[in-house]
């Protein structure tokens, strides 16, 4: 089926280790972004790319690193993991113009011990 | 910037009943609306979207959703909402740049 797919759906790391949370779609999107949901805070975005070898720095980067070498996928790499990273994460895309609204991934639910 | 406030954390509603949840953004110009719902432990999906045209908008499920410039509002409705409506409701709004802002969300429960 067309859409996002988001793996892993869960994880547990530990304080310090590292990880990729992998994010692709199907759909020949251009537009590409992270973000994290935490309980009452709504969602927060990362990291975005408008384009293959096209990223920036969304309201909260620090910690996380993301690459876009491929139109199809948008990988968000944690290096040293803190419970302050513990959260559900979304990877989102959409087409060309933003009245499309995005499609969103199933999520990965990731906690930091 | 722009900004999206959603005043209710949490709605609780009968079966039957009818809805209304509520949105205000923050925009110099016409932006884009959208709502959006997160069943538990799922991604969010589109109800509905405004960017032009017709102020009062019909999605899925069906939500309705009315723009009100004057009163910078997006609120969404419907007329009779079911055990299945129970879920969080993200109000979003995109202008001009290349981000959609989303707001706190509003869970909504369901009284049987």
């Amino acid at each position: 089926n067309a859409g996002v797919t988001q793996t892993p759906k869960f994880r547990i790391l530990k304080i310090g280790q590292s990880m990729t949370l992998q994010c692709a779609q199907d759909m020949n999107h251009n537009y590409m972004y992270w973000y994290r949901q935490d309980p009452g805070m709504g969602l927060k975005l990362i990291y975005y790319s408008v384009g293959a070898g096209i990223t920036d720095k969304g309201e909260v980067p620090n910690g996380y690193n993301v690459s876009r070498s491929t139109t199809e996928d948008f990988p968000l790499r944690l290096e040293l993991a803190a419970p302050s990273q513990t959260s559900v994460y979304f990877c989102a895309s959409r087409p060309g113009q933003i009245n499309y609204g995005y499609t969103f991934g199933s999520g990965t639910r990731l906690t930091v011990v | 910037a722009q900004s999206v406030t959603q005043p209710d954390i949490h709605i609780t509603v009968s079966e039957g009943a009818s809805l209304e949840l509520r949105c205000n953004y923050s925009y110099g110009a016409t932006p884009y609306l959208f709502w959006y719902v997160q069943s538990p432990g799922q991604g969010l999906q589109l109800l509905l979207k405004y960017f032009s045209g017709d102020t009062l908008v019909q999605g899925i499920k069906g939500f309705e959703a009315e723009f009100k410039r004057s009163q910078s509002s997006f609120n969404l409705r419907k007329p009779s909402v079911h055990w299945s409506d129970a879920a969080e409701y993200f109000c979003a709004v995109g202008a001009g740049d290349d981000k959609i802002i989303f707001g706190k969300g509003t869970r909504l429960h369901i009284l049987p």
